[in-house]
């Protein structure tokens, strides 16, 4: 099935440094979302996008809705070590379906 | 219960067996989807539910994998015939609202349920 191109794959990083990860698409899409799933569970939605050049903040977490529509990014600030798990993108073109297309992931570990 | 349930967690199977996998939706969401994460990849689109439309189909990887929902509720994800390339974590996630956005449109995800097919 189609997916969305995600980077980096993992990161390894410092307890306290800033993340940040991207995805591209080479179509358009009306919403982006950014989930983070942890070992055993489904994902749970972080943020969610609905307008071209949204950017909107939870916390640590910011994302951006890129102005083209293909594009979107996730800037975690102060990492922390419960921050570590898998991170997804998600896009969805709407219509008649709500279906969501995933990225492949970036894999987040925290060193304390 | 307050979140997307799913059973079995884990599912061990031989080739060739059938396996049927079930989702019980939060109450009152209108939409249920199915997903499968292979290991190390992001969730791939399989159905769509929503009310007493017909279902999106569109990512069914094959005709052995079907899924029904009754009475809009709980819903089963068959996979007949298993083969070993079907093994994967099956996912499940309801909304409460129809196409659109905003928070309605927002998917909730169960557990999953792990299929190992031996």
């Amino acid at each position: 099935g189609q997916q969305l191109n995600q980077s980096p794959q993992s990161m390894f990083i410092q307890e306290g440094e800033d993340v940040s990860m991207n995805c591209t698409s080479s179509s358009i899409f009306n919403t982006w979302l950014w989930y983070k799933q942890d070992p055993g569970e489904g994902p749970v939605l972080l943020i969610a996008l609905y307008k071209a050049g949204e950017l909107t903040s939870n916390g640590r977490l910011t994302a951006q809705f890129g102005i083209t529509r293909k594009d979107s990014f996730l800037n975690i600030s102060a990492s922390i070590p419960s921050d570590v798990g898998i991170y997804f993108c998600a896009g969805r073109r709407g219509g008649a379906t709500n279906k969501l297309i995933f990225g492949t992931g970036t894999l987040l570990a925290v060193q304390p | 219960g307050a979140g997307v349930s799913q059973s079995p967690s884990n599912k061990v199977t031989e080739k060739g067996k059938d396996v049927e996998l079930r989702c019980d939706p939060i109450s009152g969401h209108t939409a249920l989807y199915w997903y499968r994460q292979s290991l190390g990849q992001g969730l791939e689109f399989l159905i769509y539910f929503q009310g007493n439309s017909a279902p999106d189909k569109s990512g069914l990887p094959s005709d052995r994998f079907s899924a029904e929902r009754t009475g809009g509720s709980v819903s089963t994800l068959t996979i007949q015939r298993t083969q070993q390339e079907d093994s994967a974590v099956y996912l499940c996630a309801s909304s409460s609202g129809t196409s659109g956005r905003g928070p309605s449109e927002t998917q909730y995800f169960g557990p999953g349920t792990r299929l190992l097919v031996l």
